[in-house]
């Protein structure tokens, strides 16, 4: 149990263009969301926590225009990387609250390459 | 953001030794975690450690929750080769609120175990 999944697992984009990455938690519900980034050969750095039917959170430093998070059900949140641009070539990687232990548990990830 | 600090980054061992890495931090953490993540892939949950001076072991890992609570190291006893991989500390503090599950991941441990 507790599976968290995430779609697309690689997107190329063009710069300028906008990319919607979904993560799901398939066998329970989550209130709460994380998405990190991770360049290459480095840690994960939280970037915002996405609640369920309210506002995300972002962390000091990302811009929240930019990297637009909805959390529209227990089951989904959506991050959409508006604009990109090269520097926002990265792992993108999801994770839901939840589950028998109440525990972070992690998508698998999502890299996004922009051209 | 705040990051643990976690040694050592990398370790290059023979199949069959033990292995032994920790992290540390100048604030308290409620909880402690251990996560290992595969290349392309996102963290998978190894151990969590919810008490100060807790000691848990699952198969061949062990981990302690250091009694500061600013400390915790994860072994590995006699390594094999599917252990390769990148393996973070993350710490929670459990503040309450939207702040409630937000992890500080260590900078991670690269491990490369040759047969």
């Amino acid at each position: 149990g507790a599976v968290v999944s995430q779609h697309p697992s690689r997107v190329i984009c063009k710069s300028g263009t906008s990319v919607k990455i979904e993560c799901r938690s398939l066998d329970f519900q989550a209130t709460t969301m994380f998405w990190y980034r991770q360049f290459p050969k480095q840690s994960l750095m939280l970037m915002a926590t996405s609640n369920e039917g309210s506002k995300a959170t972002y962390e000091q430093g990302v811009e929240k225009d930019k990297f637009l998070i909805n959390h529209a059900s227990l089951t989904l949140s959506t991050l959409t990387v508006t604009s990109a641009h090269p520097e926002d070539s990265s792992f993108y990687i999801c994770s839901a609250l939840g589950g028998f232990n109440y525990e972070q548990y992690f998508g698998p990830g999502t890299r996004l390459t922009v051209t | 953001g705040q990051q643990l600090n976690q040694s050592p980054q990398s370790m290059f061992i023979q199949e069959g030794e033990d292995v032994s890495m920790n992290c540390t931090s100048s604030s308290i953490f409620n909880t402690w975690l251990w996560y290992k993540q595969d290349p392309g892939e996102g963290p998978v949950l190894l151990i969590a450690l919810y008490k100060a001076g807790e000691l848990t072991s699952n198969g061949r890992l062990t981990a302690q929750f250091g009694i500061t609570r600013k400390d915790s190291f994860l072994n590995i006893s006699a390594s094999i080769p599917s252990d390769v991989g990148i393996y973070f500390c993350a710490g929670q503090r459990d503040a309450g609120g939207t702040s409630y599950g937000k992890l500080t991941f260590g900078q991670g441990t690269i491990l490369t175990v040759h047969p």
